[in-house]
């Protein structure tokens, strides 16, 4: 079925530090979606993706959609000890009415 | 304003029973989706449902059903429960139908253990 691979599976940083987590498809995607889950926590969305290439910036989050449409990066500039928790891409499968989420990043911080 | 509420919070079964679970969504949205989060895992779909109708199922046994009600609000139903039921089942909202485009707003969770 469909799916999106995320990686790395952990990625443990010291505070300062940048961090990348990457989703990737075997086939085109709409549009993608990245949620932040805090431990303990539940999902909170982040932004959604829509086209070719398209770059957006939160603050230290840079969200980056290919060109493909077939892959997707979260980057974050200088982490910070708020920045701890999974990080989801999602792809949204509009004829199933269904999002599909990956495994996730979870990022740990050494401060 | 609330966001998505869901109780209980934590709930203790024994394998063979069956369980309810509630969520309230966001006032206004009319769309609801459920989600089974293993611990480790990313959350899995199960159900969506938008004006009281089924709009969407994931790959989940029969043991599991749902319904929506008019005030929009949800339960989910599991039945005959397994050990691997075990998950933090999340519940969320969004304004539309086509509620994969807008932004889903999930719920705290209610954590199922089943002994």
């Amino acid at each position: 079925g469909q799916q999106v691979m995320q990686i790395p599976q952990y990625q443990h940083v010291q505070e300062g530090e940048d961090f990348t987590t990457y989703c990737n498809s075997s086939t085109t995607l709409s549009n993608i979606q990245w949620y932040k889950q805090r431990p303990g926590g539940h999902p909170v969305f982040l932004i959604q993706l829509v086209k070719s290439g398209e770059v957006k910036k939160q603050k230290r989050l840079t969200f980056q959609f290919g060109e493909a449409k077939k892959n997707s990066s979260l980057h974050i500039t200088a982490t910070q000890t708020t920045d701890v928790g999974t990080y989801f891409c999602a792809d949204p499968i509009q004829g199933a009415q269904k999002l599909v989420f990956g495994q996730g990043t979870r990022l740990t911080i050494n401060p | 304003d609330a966001g998505v509420t869901q109780s209980p919070t934590h709930l203790i079964k024994t394998r063979g029973q069956h369980v309810t679970l509630r969520c309230s969504p966001i006032s206004g949205h009319k769309s609801v989706s459920w989600y089974q989060q293993v611990l480790g895992q990313g959350p899995q779909f199960i159900f969506q449902y938008y004006e009281k109708e089924e709009r969407g199922r994931g790959n989940f046994p029969d043991r599991f059903s749902a319904r929506q009600f008019p005030n929009y609000s949800s339960e989910l139903n599991v039945n005959a429960l397994l050990l691997g039921d075990s998950a933090l089942y999340l519940c969320a909202s969004s304004l539309n139908q086509y509620g994969f485009t807008d932004t889903q707003y999930f719920g705290p969770g209610t954590r199922l253990t089943v002994l």
